[in-house]
């Protein structure tokens, strides 16, 4: 079975500041890999994707992460967050040999203006 | 946004009762899933269905059924609701086995 760790469950960050979310998985299998974010009572929307190709994968509204297979980490970064940033995000893993996301427990990011 | 409806969007019933939740998508996708979010346990699997009436468990199928007649419609029932399945009830969809899913609005659940 796969797992996501998500190390950190609360993350404040002030106004313009970098911010990294970081992720973790095990798996013996090659793995496709997600960022969601969830704003306050709202679905979740994905965020970024690496299925393959390049490890340096860009997502919308300037997040961007890095596949680390040696590390088996998939870390969420921005340079400069916003107050519009503030929201729960998740880390989920998927596989080639099953039908199933796994989640992480996610963390909130608060940017503090 | 992707067509995901779900309904209704909040609910609160009674220990022993049974609950249905409806999921719909206009997408025409195959697979769709049902999640519960828990504080402190992130999204976790119920049950997930691979096309018309194939499905399968996930990770936290007791206590829930589930039934797809029809592409567009998933629905999960909970035969005799119990405290511990108050929760936050999320649909999603997907095109391809393992690829992007695309997640409805959620249902709040309360069982009293």
């Amino acid at each position: 079975a796969q797992s996501v760790t998500q190390l950190d469950s609360q993350v404040p960050v002030f106004e313009e500041a970098p911010v990294e979310l970081r992720c973790n998985y095990s798996s013996s299998v090659s793995v496709y890999l997600f960022w969601y974010v969830q704003y306050p009572n709202q679905g979740l929307q994905l965020l970024l994707k690496y299925l393959s190709g390049s490890t340096l994968v860009k997502g919308i509204n300037g997040f961007e992460a890095e596949f680390n297979k040696s590390q088996t980490s998939f870390h969420l970064r921005k340079p400069s967050v916003h107050i519009s940033d503030t929201a729960e995000y998740f880390c989920a893993v998927s596989t080639n040999t099953g039908n199933q996301f796994y989640f992480g427990t996610g963390t909130s990011l608060t940017v503090i203006p | 946004d992707a067509g995901i409806t779900q309904s209704p969007r909040h609910k609160v019933t009674e220990t022993g009762t049974p609950v249905t939740l409806r999921c719909h998508q206009t997408e025409n996708h195959r697979y769709m899933y049902w999640y519960r979010q828990d504080p402190g346990h992130g999204l976790r699997l119920i049950h997930y269905s691979y096309g018309v009436k194939d499905t399968d468990k996930g990770e936290v199928s007791d206590g829930y059924s589930v039934s797809r007649s029809k592409t567009e419609d998933f629905l999960l029932t909970l035969e005799s609701a119990t405290s511990s399945q108050t929760s936050v009830y999320f649909c999603a969809i997907s095109e391809y086995r393992n690829n992007e899913q695309f997640f409805g609005p959620g249902t709040r659940l309360t069982v009293l």
